[in-house]
């Protein structure tokens, strides 16, 4: 079957950096996505990443390894509006996404 | 603003009724998908579109119906509802519905079925 894990939830520092991971099982791989969610709203783009290797876009990284069924998201220099959840997706062999659970970030002062 | 527009809100709706929830693009965009999001689960896709005139089935059908007259609207259809649909529905839309695109979503519609 298809599967797609990341952690609940976790917590960070303000102004700390944070990785959350994502490993997936899916049916062919077409890349991987990450989408922020704030509570009550939609999800919203933040990386693609198709080949292996670290894709950075300002404070946010996303790093990819095919072999190993693995991503993460690095979020730097945390503000308190990164507190939201993070959504890891997989687009399979028929071109639709496979979403993780999300994973819940709570950002303390 | 460019983007996806869902209607109704929110909706409260008696089981055994029939509701239409509305999702406009403006992007023209040729994919577009419904997705529900429940507590603890991911997103899961109930219908996609990958061109006007053609629909089909993704992860979780049974219960839903979708149609795609146009380019622009993607309207999904519950025929009997039941409580299990209560849920978030998201409608999203995506340039081709191939490898890279992202989608973009619209801000959802909150179904409670009683």
């Amino acid at each position: 079957g298809q599967n797609i894990d990341q952690p609940t939830e976790m917590t960070a520092t303000e102004g700390a950096i944070v990785q959350i991971n994502c490993t997936y099982q899916t049916s062919g791989f077409n890349g991987l996505f990450w989408y922020q969610q704030h509570a009550g709203e939609a999800p919203t783009f933040l990386s693609y990443n198709v080949l292996d290797g670290l894709e950075e876009k300002g404070r946010f990284s996303s790093f990819l390894s095919r072999s190993k069924g693995y991503s993460y998201l690095l979020l730097k220099e945390l503000q308190m509006k990164d507190s939201a959840s993070y959504l890891c997706a997989v687009m399979d062999s028929n071109y639709q996404l496979i979403w993780g659970a999300g994973t819940k970030l709570i950002i303390k002062p | 603003i460019a983007g996806i527009t869902q209607a109704p809100t929110s909706q409260i709706l008696a089981a055994g009724r029939r509701m239409t929830l509305r999702c406009t693009q403006d992007m023209r965009h040729n994919a577009m998908y419904w997705y529900r999001q429940d507590l603890g689960l991911g997103l899961r896709l109930i219908h996609y579109s990958n061109t006007a005139g053609t629909t089909g089935k993704g992860e979780v059908p049974d219960g839903y119906s979708v149609s795609r007259a146009n380019t622009d609207d993607f309207p999904l259809t519950l025929a009997s509802a039941v409580p299990s649909q209560t849920s978030v529905y998201f409608c999203a839309s995506s340039d081709s519905g191939t490898s890279g695109d992202e989608q973009f979503f619209g801000p959802g519609t909150r179904l409670t079925v009683l």
